[in-house]
């Protein structure tokens, strides 16, 4: 167990539908980030944000958003959704231990699939 | 395109033998990481070499790094039929926010 917690880890929806996806960080870590794994793309970063703040922007398409609360929980919001948007989204948090040299712990992921 | 690029991309072996993983990478780093990836589950780290490091150990596990040739490989040792699962290798950016991964490797161990 990573200490990262991932809901829904399934989710089957319509296209042009929205869904959130919500991510619980490991207790202390302030960092989260968003992956996207899909079979033809591999793991595609989306997005990262520090205690709240955005920190840096990957391949996330603008129907897609993202926030960091005070609590440091995260949700990512897909909307309009496509059948390509089908995915295993993963949320990863980063100890706040410059010593660990920056290793990822990886929640177990939600998979959406849009029909 | 990917950072890391992983070589083969699947490796299919015996219980016992060794397996060899190639990962090669574009840019300067000060460190590379390996994760591990059961089928549909989180990815888990395994161990990360810095970049002032040629070899690093962990149980079964020897990762070296050369920086000249911006490669790394990770050796599984003595594999058993509970390895089988993707392996992937990873940088962070420049700025160490972010990590890239590679595409990985799928190893199956058979029994």
């Amino acid at each position: 167990d990573s200490g990262v917690t991932q809901t829904p880890k399934h989710l089957i929806t319509a296209t042009g539908q929205r869904v959130t996806l919500r991510c619980s960080p490991r207790s202390g870590d302030l960092s989260v980030y968003w992956y996207q794994q899909s079979l033809d793309q591999g793991l595609q970063f989306l997005i990262q944000y520090y205690n709240g703040e955005e920190r840096a922007k990957g391949n996330i398409l603008e129907r897609f958003s993202a926030q960091q609360f005070p609590d440091l929980h995260s949700e990512l919001n897909l909307s309009s959704l496509e059948l390509g948007d089908s995915a295993l989204y993963f949320c990863a948090s980063r100890s706040a231990d410059r010593g660990r040299g920056g290793e990822l712990f990886f929640g177990e992921g939600s998979r959406l699939t849009v029909l | 395109s990917q950072q890391g690029e992983e070589d083969p991309q699947a490796l299919s072996i015996q219980e016992g033998e060794n397996a060899t993983m190639n990962c090669s990478y574009k840019t300067s780093i000060n460190n590379l990481q390996w994760y591990r990836q059961n089928s549909g589950r989180g990815l888990v780290h395994l161990i990360l070499i810095r970049s002032n490091e040629r070899e690093k150990h962990s149980g079964r596990l020897r990762v070296t790094l050369d920086t000249s040739k911006k490669s790394s490989s990770l050796l599984i040792t003595a594999s058993r039929a509970a390895d089988t699962a993707s392996y992937f290798c990873a940088t962070p950016e420049t700025s160490g926010s972010r990590l890239t991964f590679g595409e990985g490797t799928q190893l199956t161990v058979n029994p």
